[in-house]
């Protein structure tokens, strides 16, 4: 049973619109959570992170926002760039673990 | 030079064949991972290890065992490779809960 759920395999979007990455999660302890992009032959890099006691963290482009009763996180990324093309995965861990789950990404195509 | 490094990057073997991939760090965390991507799974942990003496099962250890040689160094090895762990295979590392540090990926096909 998967905890964390990336319903949207693939997205595509134009460059400079804006891009919505979903994330949902059933596990009610998760209190963190991470967003990492992976371009092809290599490996992830930590993009950005939300602590449960908030429900934004921004950081340039980048905007995360959590929506702790609906069990729900997105990333913005405004405006897009072809740069951001990749996959990106949600990951979530709960408290204290160092061991996030994550989720089967999402692809994004930002065309130009 | 890459904080996290992979050897080797491809690999190709037979069913049967014990097979080590190698997992070297320089960023002197403690916690190192292993993890295995498949297409459509997203990643799912293999073992991970909190500091030299210390090695646990993640979600998909059948079929793997692990060496934790050094601080920098964790090994992963397939004591007899089978074609479903053909798969894209990370090492990971971490000192705080915020970032994993990953390597650029071992691609391992078992035919």
């Amino acid at each position: 049973d998967q905890q964390v759920k990336q319903n949207s395999p693939s997205l595509s979007v134009q460059e400079g619109r804006i891009s919505i990455l979903n994330c949902d999660y059933t596990n009610s302890m998760f209190d963190y959570f991470l967003w990492y992009k992976k371009y092809p032959a290599e490996g992830p890099t930590f993009l950005i992170s939300i602590s449960s006691i908030k429900d934004k963290n921004e950081d340039g482009r980048f905007t995360v926002f959590l929506n702790k009763s609906a069990k729900h996180l997105s990333l913005h990324i405004v405006p897009s760039q072809p740069g951001d093309s990749a996959v990106y995965f949600c990951a979530a861990s709960a408290g204290g673990s160092y061991i996030p789950t994550f989720g089967r990404g999402t692809s994004l195509i930002v065309h130009p | 030079d890459a904080d996290v490094t992979q050897t080797p990057r491809n690999r190709i073997t037979k069913t049967g064949k014990r097979i080590m991939l190698e997992c070297s760090q320089t960023k002197g965390h403690d916690r190192m991972y292993w993890y295995r991507q498949d297409p459509g799974l997203g990643l799912r942990l293999i073992y991970y290890s909190f500091d030299v003496k210390d090695i646990n099962k993640g979600e998909i250890s059948d079929g793997y065992s692990v060496s934790r040689q050094a601080q920098a160094k964790f090994s992963l090895s397939l004591e007899s490779a089978i074609p479903n762990q053909t798969a894209l295979y990370f090492c990971a590392t971490s000192e705080r809960r915020d970032t994993q540090y990953f390597g650029p990926g071992t691609r391992l096909t078992v035919l």
